[in-house]
């Protein structure tokens, strides 16, 4: 069964950077683009950016642009996401979210989310 | 980057019909037929319910339907049940994003 299994929570001071894994199993990982989707507390969701099936090609929301890397792994099916300069509006759960690819973003199955806390 | 406008909140009592809105501009919803929507029931990870306008996901269930005119995307939502009270999302492909989420709506079944 396909199981996205993430890092575990965070706590980082304002200006620190971040690095989030999402471990992936049970498909064939090179076959799927991986979405990273963020929620901070008591808010909506934000779409943050996704990685190609190859790991060779990323795209960044805009705001992420410069401060968000996404690599992918592929020898052992497990995606990255780093996040430098960061402030308190980064804290949010962050989820790595796998594209059915049955459509345009159209994701079937997400971590269980990581929970990055920025705070002095 | 703009984020897609939804209602706050939408509420209607169990087997009624309600639609959700998501406005967005003609840099999304309005060029683009890749409007996604998404259940979340409080501390879970969302679900996909629709993608391009109006497709299901295997599982899904037909109470569920999208639509989209111009710049506004909708989703419905017939028969309303009381698993169906949860936040609700649309997404839409957008020519600076590539992807943007609307604001969220909280659907209540009175």
């Amino acid at each position: 069964q396909v199981q996205l299994v993430q890092s575990g929570a965070e706590v980082k001071q304002p200006g620190a950077s971040v690095k989030v894994s999402c471990k992936a199993s049970g498909y064939i990982f090179t076959n799927n683009y991986m979405h990273w989707v963020r929620q901070a507390p008591g808010q909506g969701l934000e779409w943050v950016g996704l990685v190609s099936p190859s790991g060779d090609g990323t795209r960044y929301a805009q705001k992420f642009q410069g401060r968000v890397t996404m690599t992918r792994d592929t020898s052992r099916s497990i995606d990255y996401m780093e996040v430098t300069s960061l402030t308190s509006d980064d804290t949010a759960v962050y989820y790595c979210v796998r594209d059915s690819q049955s459509g345009w973003f159209s994701p079937d199955y997400w971590g269980q989310g990581t929970l990055v806390t920025v705070s002095s | 980057q703009s984020v897609l406008t939804q209602p706050a909140s939408v509420s209607g009592s169990p087997g009624q019909s309600i639609t959700i809105s998501c406005t967005g501009t003609s840099s999304d919803i309005g060029r683009f037929d890749h409007v996604s929507w998404f259940q979340q029931h409080p501390g879970k990870a969302p679900q996909l319910m629709l993608f391009d306008v109006g497709n299901r996901p295997s599982g899904v269930s037909n109470r569920f339907s999208g639509s989209k005119s111009g710049n506004t995307a909708s989703l419905t939502i017939s028969g309303l049940q009381a698993d169906d009270e949860a936040d609700y999302y649309c997404s839409s492909y957008t020519t600076s994003g590539p992807y943007v989420f609307g604001t969220g709506t909280t659907v209540t079944v009175l």
